[in-house]
């Protein structure tokens, strides 16, 4: 497609269930990003991947926290045992990866609550 | 580590008129760019604005231009002639330059909500 695209766009879930939030990002770019967003907050980091090797993870908050990638395509992030506090937008960004610009292009995001 | 601080949660201003957000950053990166970032309700970040740390010129796009001071590690944007679709959250973000430790990762603030009056 033309740009980033998340699915879904909105979950609700009940707490201790696993959800599966999926991205896929804009064809030919090498480096892709999850970022969560709380309510009326900033992007945090998650994860990047540049390819299907996640170089930096530092960002996931648990061990509920996965994420893997498909060759330079799709990628899923997956919570387990969904906690309240896990309620927040994640957003899902790829680029070039290249220091030609340094610029992300984002997705819409996934809006997930969880009660 | 990098940080990026917008001290600035709201702002708001009449249409037609021009706007200042302040972005203040903290790197030890020799090499990174400055961005400013825009998300609407839609929740889309799009790219407002982009700085290479190098230059010592300052970026223009359009209605858009930053204030760029190295030394104060300083990043404002401007909007001229705002317009009503200007309304939204604005973030300020840097990254890296290749060869830096966290190459790509953008660090973002926690932006400023940019409220247009007609």
């Amino acid at each position: 497609g033309a740009g980033v695209s998340q699915s879904p766009s909105n979950k609700v879930t009940e707490k201790g269930k696993d959800v599966e939030l999926r991205c896929d990002p804009i064809s030919g770019h090498t480096a892709l990003y999850w970022y969560r967003q709380r309510l009326g907050q900033g992007l945090e980091f998650l994860i990047y991947f540049q390819g299907n090797s996640a170089p930096d993870k530092s960002g996931l908050p648990s061990d509920r926290f996965s994420a893997e990638r498909t060759g330079e395509s799709v990628s899923t992030l997956t919570i387990q045992r969904t906690q309240q506090e896990d309620s927040a937008v994640y957003l899902c960004a790829s680029g070039w990866g290249g220091a030609n610009t340094g610029e992300l292009f984002f997705g819409e995001g996934s809006r997930l609550t969880v009660l | 580590a990098q940080t990026v601080t917008q001290s600035q949660p709201e702002m708001s201003v009449q249409e037609a008129e021009t706007v200042t957000l302040s972005c203040t950053y903290d790197t030890s990166e020799s090499d990174y760019y400055l961005f400013w970032y825009k998300q609407p309700p839609s929740r889309q970040m799009i790219l407002v604005i982009r700085q290479e740390a190098y230059k010592q010129q300052n970026a223009t796009e359009n209605r858009f231009s930053v204030n760029f001071q190295k030394a104060a590690k300083s990043f404002s944007l401007k909007i001229s002639d705002s317009q009503l679709g200007d309304a939204a959250m604005y973030f300020c973000a840097d990254t890296p330059g290749a060869g830096g430790t966290s190459y790509g990762k953008l660090t973002f603030g926690q932006g400023t909500i940019l409220t247009v009056h007609p």
